[in-house]
């Protein structure tokens, strides 16, 4: 187990297409985040999952966004009728207690 | 609402001198602080966390809840130094995970 790992890491795709990301955590870490980066900025909050329950999500994460986490293993994130604003880093972070490790990011370009 | 301001966008140093990334914060309840660095081409990675009270690759940070400030020193800059770093605040929410905030990140530059 190296770490935590994103596919794909980059992905380019047109205004108004699905797209999905994936995330495999550290295994035995029960806590799975999501955070988007934008250029210049750090990454935010997007949402939390402990095991498979998502209990908490940002008022950034629309309607067009879902997170899932089958099982408490891996996570997906989804974006539906993707818009040029989503173009981001989108990072995904594990931990068992505190401190969190994150992924290498997954970057988006909405075309 | 929790905030974090990093001042400085970007900062270079000379090899050999003193390095100080500024951290401001503001939260009303017991804050939780860390610095993250990424350096070049590598994912984000934790350097300290102020309770672990440790010296990582010669940096400390102490909480000054006073001035609401949780800046980054070393002593002694080192070319390898040189990478992009993020302060964050944890806050425990209700449900029980720490929900990281960011600074806008510093780059430090160290010059040869």
């Amino acid at each position: 187990d190296t770490g935590v790992s994103q596919n794909p890491r980059h992905k380019i795709t047109k205004r108004g297409q699905n797209v999905t990301f994936r995330c495999d955590p550290i295994s035995e870490h029960n806590r799975l985040y999501w955070y988007r980066q934008t250029l210049g900025q750090g990454p935010e909050f997007l949402t939390y999952f402990q095991n498979e329950a998502q209990l908490e999500k940002s008022r950034l994460l629309s309607d067009r966004f879902s997170a899932e986490r089958p099982k408490g293993s891996f996570s997906t994130l989804e974006i539906q009728r993707t818009e040029q604003g989503d173009s981001a880093m989108y990072l995904c972070a594990s931990s068992f207690v505190s401190t969190q490790y994150f992924g290498p990011g997954t970057r988006l370009l909405v075309l | 609402a929790q905030r974090v301001t990093q001042p400085e966008k970007l900062l270079s140093v000379f090899k050999g001198a003193p390095v100080e990334l500024k951290c401001n914060y503001s939260y009303s309840g017991s804050p939780e602080l860390f610095w993250y660095v990424q350096y070049s081409r590598q994912r984000l990675q934790l350097l300290l966390r102020h309770i672990s009270r440790e010296s990582i690759k010669g940096f400390t940070a102490d909480l000054n809840k006073g001035e609401t400030s949780f800046h980054l020193k070393k002593p002694f800059a080192q070319e390898e130094d040189s990478a992009m770093y993020y302060c964050a605040l944890s806050i425990l929410t209700n449900f029980g995970n720490e929900k990281l905030t960011f600074g806008t990140g510093t780059r430090l530059t160290i010059i040869p």
